[in-house]
């Protein structure tokens, strides 16, 4: 099946830093991919929807300024937390569909941790 | 809106119990369905999906899912768990068509007791 990557798969930053988060499509192209975030003991919230050569979609509550998206290649979508506070520590985890996957079936990327200290 | 609700919070079974994890969902017209998986520390997996047909769907590890569409529900099955089965599982929709993001439901988390 397809695979999707991400990197780091945890990250420690001071709060104040900035952190970029990695999802790539290892073995299809994806025009678009999106962006989730858990908090612990419950479920995945959407927070954009990343589109390869235009700007993201964001959901209602999520700072687009604050969580920068940038899906600059057709495997490359990156989640930059800027200016990281503690609030922000959580699982963040991209998902993408192949192209021609008639069910819409989205694969997901193992997460990323964030802790901000 | 799309919304997806899973009953169960916490379910305690004992190994070789049957399982049964309640879904309903609501949206207005036609949609796939998912069923996911996450083990302790791992990320989520693909159980089963319905996207037509019969509407009994099997998945891996021996799951099995019911779409009732009249019922708007997608319950999860496993006739016989195993301690392995510990885990959460996520219920999810979709639209049938067009590259869209999941709704997933809260989670239930299944904790199987020797």
């Amino acid at each position: 099946g397809a695979v999707v990557s991400q990197h780091p798969s945890r990250v420690i930053c001071k709060s104040g830093t900035s952190v970029k988060i990695e999802c790539r499509s290892l073995d299809f192209q994806a025009t678009t991919m999106f962006w989730y975030r858990q908090f612990p003991k419950q479920s995945l919230m959407l927070m954009a929807t990343s589109n390869e050569g235009s700007k993201a979609t964001y959901e209602q509550g999520v700072e687009k300024d604050k969580f920068l998206i940038n899906h600059a290649s057709l495997t490359l979508s990156t989640l930059t937390v800027t200016s990281a506070h503690p609030e922000d520590s959580s699982f963040y985890i991209c998902s993408a569909t192949p192209p021609g996957q008639g069910d819409y079936e989205q694969y997901f990327g193992p997460g990323t941790r964030l802790t901000v200290t | 809106a799309q919304s997806v609700s899973q009953h169960n919070h916490h379910v305690i079974l004992s190994e070789a119990a049957s399982l049964e994890l309640g879904c309903n969902y609501s949206y207005g017209g036609t949609v796939n369905l998912f069923w996911y998986v996450q083990y302790p520390g791992q990320h989520l997996q693909l159980l089963l999906k319905y996207f037509s047909g019969d509407p009994l769907v099997k998945g891996i590890k021996g799951f099995e899912a019911e779409f009732i569409k009249s019922k708007f529900s997608f319950n999860l099955r496993k006739p016989s768990v195993q301690w392995s089965d510990t885990a959460e599982y996520f219920c999810a929709v979709g639209p049938y068509s067009g590259n869209t993001p999941l709704v997933f439901g809260k989670g239930t988390r299944l904790s199987v007791i020797a």
